[in-house]
């Protein structure tokens, strides 16, 4: 089966600017979440979503980040205006309902950068 | 979810055995231990998870002590690339399915 796909890779955007993020979760997979890692820091949870419901959004940081899953398959997370602190690299995992932590499968991330 | 505490870093030789310790002495008992890993450039990637079984599979092997406040992770022969950062993890089986990543161990395969 085809992997979790994330894009861009990679991504340069001015302070201010407007970003979006695209995750492509494994077909049939409900659960679809959203990490990243900020400059030396540790991998943080942002999101989950279930189907095309949000389940849990504690980890959003402020309301400059919007995740939206539309039908339930894709999911976009949209950054608006972005800062410099946003610079990192954001994950996108997706999982099959009602399995565990262990049957993540991890796309490769996009990396951001705000200058 | 229980604490876990894990070396920064680690060296081993090529072909050898890499063995990973962490420590949870918080662990209740419904909760597991699951291992991932972070290659460089990629995401973080699944390895195996236990609950107080030892547990074996095509990557590599998880030993639990009896009274659960420790695992140790195992590489029976590493490779160069396996060099990458292991992060355990402690948690219930059941709930919210997000992963809580602390540090890790920093493990560097060299020839």
């Amino acid at each position: 089966e085809a992997g979790v796909t994330q894009f861009p890779s990679h991504s340069v955007i001015e302070k201010g600017q407007t970003v979006t993020l695209r995750c492509d979760p494994i077909s049939g997979h409900d659960n679809l979440y959203w990490y990243r890692r900020v400059m030396g820091k540790e991998i943080k949870f942002l999101l989950h979503f279930v189907k095309e419901s949000k389940q849990d959004e504690s980890g959003m940081p402020n309301n400059r980040f919007l995740a939206e899953r539309t039908g339930g398959t894709y999911s976009t997370l949209k950054v608006q205006p972005a800062e410099l602190e946003d610079s990192g690299v954001y994950f996108c995992a997706s999982s099959r309902a009602g399995q565990g932590i262990y049957g993540y499968t991890f796309g490769s991330g996009t990396r951001l950068t705000v200058v | 979810d229980a604490k876990t505490t894990q070396p920064p870093s680690m060296d081993c030789a090529e072909g050898r055995a890499a063995n990973l310790p962490c420590n949870h002495s918080t662990i209740s008992g419904n909760e597991y231990v699951y291992w991932y890993r972070q290659i460089h450039s990629q995401g973080p990637q699944y390895i195996i998870h236990g609950l107080k079984n030892n547990e074996t599979n095509e990557m590599a092997s998880l030993i639990i002590t009896e009274d659960r406040k420790s695992s140790t992770l195992i590489l029976p022969h590493a490779t160069l690339r396996d060099t990458a950062v292991y992060y355990c993890i402690v948690k219930f089986s059941g709930g919210y399915n997000k992963l809580i990543f602390g540090a890790g161990t920093r493990l560097a395969v060299h020839p």
